[in-house]
């Protein structure tokens, strides 16, 4: 079993709508947790981080469920700009390592 | 962003021919580390350190050696490349403390 999955998408929706990505991790020791966004054949940029609280950035919300090991991306009103594949991390314990979901695809019609 | 830089860009070599892969950071960063990324596979982790002269192996160092004699070189070294290290390359740094990390432009290597 991978330590983060992901469903790899692709997930196609109009612009405006609202979509939500769901990412499982296997370590429950786990501590730390992140959204990345990568857009094709490029480097992938820090979404943003995840905490317990759950916590919102604009027009993106993250979510974190220790009990059931899952973190939650929703993104509402969605650009064509959005189109990108975005990936799910977390941190194995108290390291500085960080471990990658494939990531899921996501591509916003006109 | 420019505090982080990889070279090459882009690279073909032949198999059996050793390949030396830098990543240069201007910002100072203690952590800095070397993923691959493939098809189905995600980014995963070749090396990493965690100063001048300390490195530890990831989950996929077979094969790749690493060196940091400076804290802003790091530098990957496939001994003798083969086509399964056919890949892009992403070096990154720990930016901000809390983990998150910021990663170079990528190399893209073909090994034929």
């Amino acid at each position: 079993r991978k330590e983060v999955e992901q469903d790899p998408g692709p997930f196609n929706v109009p612009e405006g709508a609202t979509v939500a990505f769901n990412c499982t991790y296997s370590n429950s020791a786990s501590q730390s947790f992140f959204w990345y966004r990568q857009d094709c054949r490029k480097e992938p940029k820090l979404l943003m981080s995840v905490y317990s609280s759950g916590n919102e950035d604009g027009r993106f919300t993250a979510q974190l469920n220790r009990a059931s090991q899952y973190i939650s991306l929703l993104i509402r009103d969605s650009k064509l700009s959005d189109s990108a594949t975005y990936l799910c991390v977390v941190t194995p314990g108290a390291t500085n390592k960080l471990i990658f979901g494939t990531g899921t695809l996501l591509a916003v019609q006109p | 962003d420019a505090g982080i830089t990889q070279s090459p860009r882009h690279k073909v070599t032949e198999t059996g021919t050793p390949v030396t892969l830098r990543c240069h950071q201007t910002e100072n960063h203690r952590y800095m580390y070397w993923y691959r990324q493939d098809p189905g596979h995600g980014l995963r982790l070749i090396h990493y350190s965690y100063g001048v002269k300390d490195t530890d192996k990831g989950e996929v160092s077979d094969g790749y050696s690493v060196s940091r004699s400076k804290t802003e070189d790091f530098l990957l070294t496939l001994e003798s490349a083969t086509s399964s290290q056919t890949s892009v390359y992403f070096c990154a740094i720990n930016r901000d403390g809390n983990y998150g990390y910021t990663f170079g432009s990528g190399t893209r290597l073909t090994v034929v």
